[in-house]
């Protein structure tokens, strides 16, 4: 089957300004989650999708990050106005109904300067 | 989640077999232990996943003593190419409204000639 598809894979920004990252989950996959994972450290949840709908957003900054996930399939995450402190890697990853299939996409690499 | 607690990094020569033992005292009875595999620029990769005793697969194995209090990831025979960053995560299976994974910072495994 085919993976997690995220784009861009690169993206370089001025701090104030915006950028939208796009995932594709694998076909199927009801939950979808965006991880942001800044240099030498482990991954960290931001938002977790079932279906279209918002099931976990707790540790997203709500102030300058919104996701949505349209149709239950693809998603987008957007950053507005972006900080240098979001420089990271903002991975997508989806699961079908299980702890087991939890699969990630390569990730979108942001460096905001 | 239960908080995990494994080492920062381990340096390996190619064709040894390689532990990365991590500790989970306060792992939950329903809880089930999974190990993610994560090389530069990509997503993280699921690589096994146990309950108690022993589980294998065709890339590792994982050893779970009876008390459950921490757990070993066994690589046999590395290669290079195994140079990555192994996540230990403890929690519950998915109980249908999905379960979002909380990485710690890993185990930097070096593999050398």
């Amino acid at each position: 089957e085919a993976g997690v598809a995220q784009s861009p894979r690169y993206k370089i920004i001025e701090k104030r300004q915006s950028v939208a990252f796009w995932c594709n989950p694998i076909s199927g996959h009801a939950t979808l989650y965006w991880y942001q994972q800044i240099l030498g450290q482990g991954p960290k949840l931001l938002i977790q999708f079932q279906n279209n709908g918002v099931v976990d957003d707790s540790q997203l900054p709500k102030d300058r990050f919104s996701a949505e996930r349209l149709k239950g399939v693809d998603s987008t995450l957007k950053i507005q106005p972006a900080k240098l402190e979001d420089s990271a890697v903002y991975l997508c990853a989806s699961s079908r109904d299980s702890y087991y299939g939890y699969t990630f996409g390569s990730g979108t690499r942001l460096t905001v300067v | 989640l239960a908080k995990t607690t494994q080492p920062i990094s381990m340096d390996s020569y190619e064709g040894q077999e390689v532990n990365i033992t991590c500790s989970h005292n306060n792992i939950a009875t329903n809880d089930y232990i999974t190990w993610y595999q994560q090389f530069p620029s990509q997503g993280p990769r699921f690589i096994i996943q146990g309950y108690k005793t022993k589980v294998t697969n065709e890339v590792a194995s994982l050893f779970i003593p009876a008390d459950r209090k921490s757990s070993t990831l066994s690589l046999p025979r590395v290669s290079l190419s195994d140079t990555a960053v192994y996540y230990c995560l403890v929690g519950p299976p998915f109980t249908g409204g999905g379960n979002k994974l909380t990485f710690g910072t890993g185990t930097q495994l070096k593999v050398e000639l």
